[in-house]
């Protein structure tokens, strides 16, 4: 199957800093990604869709000014979570999808704690 | 409202036993549905799919079957291994747009 890399695989961050992830297909041009965050024993709640060269669609409650996201070219988007707070800890994972197939292929996810 | 819902928490399964996976949905016009499994600390990996046209797709010791009129999917995995102990996710499809709904999972244990 496809190959979806996120980079960081951990962060640890102070209150009021910003942290970015980065989500890259390495296999293929992802024209959509996907990014969703997991709390411990929930399920994956999408967060946001992000389309290559346009403006990304956030879900219901999700405050885009907060995670900002950027889909620069088919094979990279970037979620930076601006002025984290202890609540935004959690695992961040991002899918895309692109190529000949519908399958929205998975990163491995980030884990962000926020002290 | 949950429009995915997997109402077993977790399973205990034997090896060499089959495992079945159980997902309902709410929305008749959710016409895509997959099965992903996901260790800690990792994305969840996708391991089958069916469409709404089908009412089974099978894939080795995997296969999936969709009930339509009851809204009900499932996952068989025959002969469980040790090594399919994971979560597993139920996620639907409805649009164009590719957005996924996932259910909550289902903790699944096979014992040597």
């Amino acid at each position: 199957g496809a190959v979806v890399s996120q980079h960081p695989s951990r962060v640890i961050c102070k209150s009021g800093t910003s942290v970015k992830i980065e989500c890259r297909s390495l296999d293929f041009q992802a024209t959509t990604m996907f990014w969703y965050r997991q709390f411990p024993k929930q399920s994956l709640m999408l967060m946001a869709t992000s389309n290559e060269g346009s403006k990304a669609t956030y879900e219901q409650g999700v405050e885009k000014d907060k995670f900002l996201i950027n889909h620069a070219s088919l094979t990279l988007s970037t979620l930076t979570v601006t002025s984290a707070h202890p609540e935004d800890s959690s695992f961040y994972i991002c899918s895309a999808i692109g190529g000949s197939t519908d399958t929205q292929y998975f990163g491995p996810g980030t884990r962000l704690t926020v002290l | 409202d949950q429009q995915v819902k997997q109402n077993s928490p977790s399973l205990s399964v034997q090896e060499g036993r089959i495992s079945i996976l159980n997902c309902d949905y709410t929305n008749s016009m959710f016409d895509y549905f997959l099965w992903y499994k996901k260790y800690p600390a990792e994305g969840p990996t996708f391991l089958i799919s069916i469409s709404s046209i089908k009412d089974k797709n099978e894939d080795g010791r995997f296969t999936v079957f969709l009930n339509k009129s009851a809204k009900h999917l499932s996952l068989h995995i025959v002969p469980s291994q040790p090594g399919d102990s994971a979560v597993y996710f139920c996620a639907v499809n409805g649009g164009s747009n590719y957005k996924l709904t996932f259910g909550k999972g289902t903790l699944l244990t096979v014992n040597p």
